[in-house]
């Protein structure tokens, strides 16, 4: 039983670029959420989604990011114009249903140069 | 508002010893679950336990000890005789029941086991 898989697991984005983080829950599951740990710092909250909608989108900056969780197919999350202070690990969880705990993936470390 | 605080930014201990991790929360919600991670240094997030707002019972696995304190709402971890593979960056969190389904995630505290 595969866990939750991320890709890539490093990415490098010149300043501008679009970034595109990938995101397959574990199977079963039909809940994903979208993490986002700064250098030094815990995991903050970004954007919660089932399939094909956004439950939860309070923890997203409000421009230049988005994130879909088509019916079939990863969740990915979209970063587009990226900057310097984009650069985090991005960590994708999944769970069964709500009120269980969640499954975290490898992350993506997305450095922008 | 949720939050939890981990006083703790890193400890330091010399193989063998017991070393506690504290977990400090805060939330208005009567149901919630509290948890805790392990970020080794290869980065990923390990999922060790997790406990629900009901059950104050202390939880053992192996060298692993957590106590949940509703009282001083607290969760705190004990590793028991640690080892160097228990060095890693430990994180508490918390999420409430029902509704959006979100964690909060504690600062983390960075624990080095020494040889």
């Amino acid at each position: 039983n595969a866990g939750v898989m991320q890709n890539p697991r490093h990415l490098v984005r010149r300043r501008g670029q679009e970034a595109r983080l990938r995101c397959s829950p574990m199977k079963g599951h039909s809940h994903v959420y979208w993490y986002r740990q700064l250098p030094e710092e815990g995991l903050k909250f970004m954007v919660y989604l089932q399939k094909e909608n956004i439950i939860d989108e309070s923890g997203m900056p409000k421009e230049r990011f988005s994130a879909e969780f088509p019916k079939e197919g990863p969740s990915i999350l979209r970063i587009q114009q990226v900057v310097r202070g984009d650069s985090a690990a991005y960590f994708c969880a999944s769970s069964s249903q709500q009120g269980t705990e969640a499954f975290f993936g490898q992350g993506t470390r997305l450095t922008v140069v | 508002a949720q939050k939890v605080t981990q006083a703790q930014t890193e400890i330091s201990v010399v193989e063998k010893e017991d070393v506690t991790l504290d977990c400090v929360y805060e939330t208005r919600d009567t149901t919630y679950y509290l948890f805790w991670y392990k970020q080794p240094p290869s980065g990923e997030l390990v999922f060790l336990i997790r406990r629900n707002s009901f059950d104050e019972q202390n939880e053992i696995s192996g060298r692993y000890s957590w106590n949940f304190q509703k009282s001083t709402s607290s969760f705190n971890f004990t590793i028991t005789a640690s080892q160097v593979v228990d060095s890693a960056v430990y994180f508490c969190a918390l999420s409430e029941a029902g509704g959006t389904y979100k964690y909060i995630f504690g600062t983390g505290t960075r624990l080095k086991v020494l040889a």
